[in-house]
């Protein structure tokens, strides 16, 4: 089945400044690559995506890209704030039906004021 | 905002008791599954289910069960608690796209 690594596991950053969180899947198979934001007492809630066909995509100040050929793909966050902090969840799926979703293993980011 | 919802939030409950965690969702998604999310943070899917009547385990061996029998709801059960089972239980519900779940927020429990 798919294995899907992440890293760092914890990751501080200074308010303003850039963070980046990388992951590695297994699967040549998975076309689906999402990232989940979990707040403190909430559950995790999906904030970006990218499908395989696509390189990179951007929503305001965080950007995902994906480089298919090594089988790996990233989450940058760039200009960061206190609203950030947050533990970040990279995710495989080989698409739609009845595939299940692979999680990582999580990234827990502080933002220093 | 995701219409999924858990109660209870918080439990802590003896050895022993028989204990259910409810799960509803109000998007008529077909697709529902229960985590277990460790103090480490990792997400381990416990169980899932693709429809009424239809539920699997998941990756993560669980000596809870669940059941499918509307729609809307899927709850978990455990027959007898042990420490062991103490974690945070995260239920999620997704439509035709497997990779857009919604989480609700989850059921911290504590098995005394």
């Amino acid at each position: 089945g798919e294995n899907v690594e992440q890293h760092p596991s914890t990751l501080s950053v200074q308010e303003g400044d850039s963070a980046v969180i990388k992951c590695t899947y297994s699967d040549s198979a998975s076309n689906y690559f999402p990232w989940y934001k979990q707040e403190l007492g909430k559950g995790p809630q999906l904030i970006i995506d990218i499908r395989s066909n696509v390189g990179e995509k951007k929503d305001q100040r965080i950007a995902v890209t994906l480089n298919k050929t090594a089988k790996h793909f990233s989450l940058h966050i760039t200009e960061t704030q206190p609203e950030d902090s947050a533990v970040y969840f990279c995710a495989a799926s080989i698409g739609f039906g009845n595939e299940k979703l692979t999680f990582g293993t999580g990234t827990r980011l502080t933002i220093i004021p | 905002e995701a219409d999924i919802y858990q109660t209870p939030r918080y439990l802590v409950i003896g050895t022993g008791k028989k204990i259910t965690l409810e799960c509803s969702q109000t998007m008529g998604h077909d697709k529902m599954y229960w985590y277990q999310q460790d103090p480490g943070m990792e997400l381990h899917l416990i169980h899932y289910s693709y429809g009424v009547n239809s539920t699997e385990k998941g990756d993560l061996s669980s000596e809870s069960t669940v059941s499918r029998i509307r729609t809307e709801h899927f709850p978990l059960t455990l027959e007898s608690a042990r420490p062991s089972h103490t974690s945070q239980y995260l239920c999620a519900s997704s439509g035709m796209v497997v990779y857009e779940q919604y989480f609700g927020p989850g059921t911290r429990l504590t098995v005394t």
